[in-house]
């Protein structure tokens, strides 16, 4: 059974681009969240997807964006590049949404770099 | 605001000994929690979990314990081998709410 990917693993952008960041769920796999991860920041929770609706969002400013298609893969939008956004971007999978235990399946994630 | 924290960023241990990574929480509602481990260039990896309901949960060589009196939780790992070295997460659920983790605690196992 194939995992979570990712694409594209790694890009290199400037500041003031927009990026835009795929993942394929696992098969089966309704519920799709995304996590940003910094140094000495840990994961900080994106948003989740559940049936094509935004479930729940974490506290980004509104240059983070995303969206899930009917086959559950997921799409993240960041818009207008700082610095800051630097970051490991993570997607995970589970079959239900976020009212089951919490064990979720990472993608091996993209690497966003800008410059 | 920061509900799941990992107040030691690092920790070394030999191999064969005993390693307690630990984990505390603000949120008493939490009904389930979750420790994660990540190598480098790799998505985190489900490790271990344990109900708000029970203590104690054991997997092989991990075990989590939970306090709830102190908001605390703890993953026991015995003995340690050099395979275990890696990045620790340790995540708190609410259902209906996304997984909370903390910022991580990266694990040294020297030979």
């Amino acid at each position: 059974k194939a995992g979570v990917t990712q694409t594209p693993r790694y890009l290199i952008k400037t500041r003031g681009q927009q990026v835009t960041l795929s993942c394929s769920p696992i098969s089966g796999h309704r519920s799709v969240s995304w996590y940003q991860q910094t140094p000495g920041q840990g994961l900080q929770f994106l948003f989740e997807y559940f049936s094509e609706t935004q479930r729940n969002k974490g506290n980004f400013p509104g240059r983070f964006s995303g969206r899930q298609f009917s086959n559950s893969r997921s799409e993240m939008n960041v818009s207008t590049l700082e610095l800051g956004d630097s970051a490991l971007y993570l997607c995970a999978s589970s079959l239900e949404a976020s009212d089951n235990t919490g064990e979720l399946f990472f993608g091996e994630g993209s690497r966003l770099t800008v410059l | 605001d920061q509900q799941v924290k990992q107040n030691s960023p690092s920790l070394s241990v030999q191999e064969g000994r005993i390693s307690i990574l630990n984990c505390d929480y603000t949120n008493s509602m939490f009904d389930y929690f979750l420790w994660y481990k990540k190598y480098p260039a790799e998505g985190p990896t489900f490790l271990i979990s344990i109900s708000s309901i029970k203590d104690k949960n054991e997997d092989g060589r991990f075990t989590v314990f939970l306090n709830k009196s102190a908001k605390h939780l703890s993953l026991h790992i015995v003995p340690s081998q050099p395979g275990d070295s890696a990045v620790y997460f340790c995540a708190a659920n609410l259902a209906g709410y996304a997984l909370n983790f903390g910022k991580g605690t990266s694990l040294l196992v020297t030979p």
